[in-house]
């Protein structure tokens, strides 16, 4: 069956960077493209950014370009979520998602506090 | 960037009664429109695709309809599960959400 296993929980300080990672399984990883999605306590949820495994193309949300990179590591089916110069806004779950599919990871708390 | 403006923010309804959730965009486009439903504590659920296609699993009284700038998630008879937040998504251009709709207990 398809799994998204998403890396633990993190606590980081302002200004620093996190890297979030989600590994796949049960299916040809190169085949689907997968999304980063994130939501803030209390909140809706808020589109980040999609990465196509097969060409390493990404698209990011205008919000957060220059502060997103995401990468893949094939040899490991493994998409990761890097995200830097955080601020206290940036405290949320982070969830990643297979394109065209129902299948999410089981998010990661990122909690970004002084 | 299209913007989706979901209504009403919140819904109050009895188990049983039928339930209209409406999504608006700021631009009519072409392609996927999704709907998912969040309960507390967990990963969206994907309800439906490409406006009205429903994903695996999903009972039928769950049904999708729309195009152009208008969109609907219809729920025929609601079951006390189907209580929860309901998002919108496009993938018109990139991809964004609703900032979604509180489905609750009358």
């Amino acid at each position: 069956q398809v799994l998204l296993v998403q890396s633990g929980a993190e606590v980081k300080k302002p200004g620093a960077s996190v890297k979030v990672s989600c590994k796949a399984s049960g299916y040809t990883f190169t085949t689907y493209s997968m999304h980063w999605v994130r939501q803030a306590p209390g909140q809706g949820l808020e589109w980040m950014g999609i990465i196509n495994p097969s060409s390493d193309k990404t698209t990011y949300a205008e919000k957060f370009q220059g502060r997103v990179t995401m990468t893949t590591d094939t040899s490991t089916s493994t998409v990761y979520m890097e995200l830097s110069s955080l601020r206290s806004d940036d405290t949320a779950v982070y969830y990643c998602g297979r394109d065209r599919s129902g299948y999410w990871g089981q998010g990661t708390l990122v909690t970004v506090s002084s | 960037e299209i913007v989706l403006t979901q209504s009403p923010a919140t819904l109050s309804l009895s188990p049983g009664e039928g339930a209209t959730l409406s999504c608006r965009a700021s631009q009519s486009f072409s392609g996927y429109l999704a709907w998912y439903q969040q309960k507390p504590g967990q990963a969206p659920r994907l309800l439906i695709y490409d406006t009205s296609i429903r994903a695996t699993g999903v009972p039928a009284r769950f049904s999708g309809s729309g195009s152009g700038t208008d969109f609907t998630l219809t729920i025929s008879s609601l079951e006390p599960e189907d209580f929860a937040v309901y998002y919108c998504q496009q993938r018109g251009t990139l991809y964004t959400f609703g900032q979604g709709t509180k489905l609750e207990i009358k």
